[in-house]
C-alpha cells in the first residue's frame, strides 16, 4: 500500500496568513493526488484534484503543487472559514489511501 | 444537483452485520463509480472500496476482503455497503462518495452514517 504522510499534523495560523501543508507519498505518484477539506461533523469536501486542478467553486486562495512523492497544499490569505482539517489522498494504486490529516487551527 | 443521501445511524452488537444505503439523485446513477470511506471517531479517512453501478463489479481494500459486500439496485439508484462480523473498532462514520468524471477523486459525498458497535 502507498503510505501518505502529511506534515504538520496541526498548525496554528491567523486570518490573512499563508499556510502550506505537505504530503509525502511512499512511492512516486502520477497525477492522482487530491486534497480534501473537512469540518467537524461534516463530510469531506474536494478542493484540488490531479495535483493542482481547483475544484469548481473553490476559492483561488487554495492551490496545489508537487510531483513524484512530494506535494503541497497552499492556502493564501487565510479566511475564517478555512479553519478545518485537510487530507491528501492518492488514487495511483489500490487501495486508495489518505494522509492522516492536518488540523488548521486559529492562533 | 447531485445528491447522495445515506440511511440513518445504526447501533449493532459485536458479531452482527450492518447494511448502509446511499441513494443517488441528480445524475445518471450507472455512469459513476460509488466509493465507501469510513472515519473512526477522532481519526482519519479510510477507503473501503468501490462499486461500478453499471456492471456491479467491485474492488475492496484487502483489509475488508471477506467482511464487506458492496451492491447496488439500479432501479432505485441506490448503492449499499454491508459489513459483517462487526467489532468495536468498526465504530465509525461511513460515507459513500461518487467519483468525478474522468478523474479518480471523490467528488460528491453523502452525509455519513454513524455505525456504533457496542455490547
Amino acid at each position: 500500500d502507498i503510505q501518505m504522510t502529511q506534515s504538520p499534523s496541526s498548525v496554528s495560523a491567523s486570518v490573512g496568513d499563508r499556510v502550506t501543508i505537505t504530503c509525502r507519498a511512499s512511492q512516486a505518484l502520477t497525477s492522482w493526488l487530491a486534497w480534501y477539506q473537512q469540518k467537524p461533523g461534516k463530510a469531506p469536501r474536494l478542493l484540488i484534484y490531479a495535483v493542482s486542478r481547483l475544484e469548481s467553486g473553490v476559492p483561488s486562495r487554495f492551490s496545489g503543487s508537487g510531483s513524484g512523492t512530494d506535494f503541497t497544499l497552499t492556502i493564501s490569505n487565510l479566511q475564517p472559514e478555512d479553519f478545518a482539517t485537510y487530507y491528501c489522498q492518492q488514487a495511483n494504486s489500490f487501495p486508495y489511501t489518505f494522509g492522516q490529516g492536518t488540523k488548521l487551527e486559529m492562533k | 444537483q447531485v445528491q447522495l443521501v445515506q440511511s440513518g445511524a445504526e447501533v449493532k452488537k459485536p458479531g452482527a452485520s450492518v447494511k448502509v444505503s446511499c441513494k443517488a439523485s441528480g445524475y445518471t446513477f450507472n455512469n459513476f463509480f460509488v466509493h465507501w470511506v469510513r472515519q473512526a471517531p477522532g481519526q482519519g479517512l479510510e477507503w473501503m472500496g468501490w462499486i461500478n453501478p453499471n456492471s456491479g463489479g467491485t474492488n475492496y481494500a484487502q483489509k475488508f476482503q471477506g467482511r464487506v459486500t458492496m451492491a447496488r439496485d439500479t432501479s432505485i439508484s441506490t448503492a449499499y455497503m454491508e459489513l459483517s462480523g462487526l467489532r468495536s473498532d468498526d465504530t465509525a462514520v461511513y460515507y459513500c462518495a461518487r467519483e468525478m468524471e474522468q478523474w479518480l477523486v471523490l467528488h460528491y459525498w453523502g452525509q455519513g452514517t454513524l455505525v456504533t458497535v457496542s455490547s
